[in-house]
């Protein structure tokens, strides 16, 4: 079974810059998640959707940070404009349909950025 | 405001000897608490998840217990091997049905 994809692996760009992460989740999986961890912390939630609603975005910086998931399939999480505090990893994960939270969670490699 | 802590320092031990991570937390109602490891550079995997009704589970070398009055979890690892070495994160539910809150997780080190 393939696992969470995710990319780019790395990015590097420059404050006031745009960038945007891809996540395939795992297939048949109805939540997808993007979270969000600077070095040192533990995985913070930016958004969960469920299919491709939104289920709970409290935590995404909503004037910099956008997030969509179209086809309940895809998503990308987009930052624009960038700022330096916003170098972390991102991590997306999704769920198998019937567990939601209440099971374990798929994480892909994910997107570390820098931002200069 | 809901907390979730772990030993903030890094827990170095000799191989063969049991680890033991401890998770602490507060207002939160768990049904359930779940343990993940993560490798430098790797997202996190999943190990084992403990229910509210459970007071200990184990797989393998790995053995989680869950005092939802305490409100703590400890996350040993019996006969530990160097391959242990990686970071071991602690998840709770935010609200049932909602995502996973996550703990700074704590770096274990085993040396031969």
């Amino acid at each position: 079974e393939a696992g969470v994809a995710q990319s780019p692996r790395y990015k590097i760009i420059e404050k006031r810059q745009s960038v945007a992460f891809w996540c395939n989740p795992i297939s048949g999986h109805a939540t997808l998640y993007w979270y969000q961890q600077i070095l040192g912390q533990g995985p913070k939630l930016l958004i969960q959707f469920q299919n491709n609603g939104v289920v709970d975005d409290s935590q995404l910086p909503k004037d910099r940070f956008s997030a969509e998931r179209l086809k309940g399939v895809d998503s990308t999480l987009k930052i624009q404009p960038a700022k330096l505090e916003d170098s972390a990893v991102y991590l997306c994960a999704s769920s198998a349909p019937g567990q939601g939270a209440n099971g374990e969670l798929f994480f892909g490699e994910g997107s570390r950025l820098t931002v200069l | 405001s809901q907390k979730i802590e772990q030993n903030s320092e890094a827990l170095n031990i000799q191989e063969g000897k049991t680890a033991t991570l401890t998770c602490n937390y507060t207002n939160y109602s768990p049904a359930y608490l779940q343990w993940y490891r993560q490798d430098p550079g790797r997202g996190p995997v999943f190990l084992l998840l403990i229910r509210e009704n459970e007071k200990e589970k184990r797989k393998e070398r790995l053995k989680v217990t869950f005092d939802t009055t305490l409100k703590q979890s400890l996350f040993h690892i019996t006969a530990s091997q160097p391959a242990d070495s990686a970071t071991y994160l602690c998840a709770l539910e935010q609200n049932s049905g909602y995502a996973l809150n996550f703990g700074k997780g704590t770096s274990l080190l085993v040396t031969p």
